[in-house]
């Protein structure tokens, strides 16, 4: 089974509007943390969001929030007033602190904003 | 400050020839991370470090991979007598701590070596 679901493999999405990229994971660990990442087409993977599992808050960082339901285990991002630079792949990953040390991504969800 | 680096940026190679993918990761990053991500998919964990100890290896696909971080800093990962199926882009991350349970954990991404094995 999948860890990390990322359901929306493409979005169009009009500059200025609002957009919600969907995550889900599965793990049975209690401690772990989930985090969104941006890949322009360069290739490089930039962190944008950390939230871990005992936060109680969900994060913010800029325009970037990530809406965390932890009985549903969902990790869904949220981009507010989105621009044109926001296009590109976006993954969520997961770590358990029972795992192994490496991230696990989900396939990503390729977002294009349109003017 | 500077970021990850990684180098080549591109690398194709013949089938059955070795290659050698450098990483230099943030400068006092305890941790290191390599990644493969296959064309249209996410990222998947190869092999990690802290400092020189190589402590987790559970996603290298073979013995035909091989990674190193002799002197706990510089990283470099060696795939011999490359196949198709490798072509991919390889990741190099570090990170500040060990991986602990603080949002300093955070891995920090290079740029990736795209390797083509023809």
């Amino acid at each position: 089974a999948q860890k990390i679901t990322q359901t929306q493999p493409g979005m169009f999405v009009q500059e200025k509007e609002a957009v919600t990229l969907d995550c889900t994971y599965d793990t049975s660990d209690q401690s772990y943390g989930l985090f969104w990442y941006k890949q322009p087409s360069s290739g490089e993977m930039i962190f944008l969001i950390y939230q871990g599992s005992y936060d109680e808050q969900n994060a913010t960082e800029g325009r970037y929030s990530l809406n965390f339901q932890k009985a549903r285990k969902s990790a869904n991002l949220v981009i507010s007033a989105s621009q044109l630079g926001d296009s590109a792949m976006y993954f969520c990953a997961m770590r358990e602190w029972g795992g192994a040390d490496g991230l696990t991504f989900g396939k990503g969800t390729h977002l294009i904003i349109q003017p | 400050g500077a970021g990850v680096s990684q180098s080549p940026r591109y690398k194709v190679a013949k089938r059955g020839q070795d290659v050698a993918l450098r990483c230099d990761p943030i400068s006092g990053h305890v941790s290191l991370f390599w990644y493969q991500q296959a064309l249209g998919q996410g990222p998947e964990f190869l092999t990690y470090f802290q400092n020189e100890a190589q402590l987790d290896k559970s996603g290298l696909p073979s013995d035909r991979f091989f990674a190193e971080r002799p002197e706990g800093s510089v990283s470099t990962l060696k795939i011999q007598r490359t196949q198709q199926e490798d072509s991919a882009v390889y990741l190099c991350a570090s990170s500040l701590e060990g991986t602990g349970r603080t949002s300093t954990d955070t891995q920090y991404f290079g740029p990736g070596t795209r390797l083509t094995v023809l």
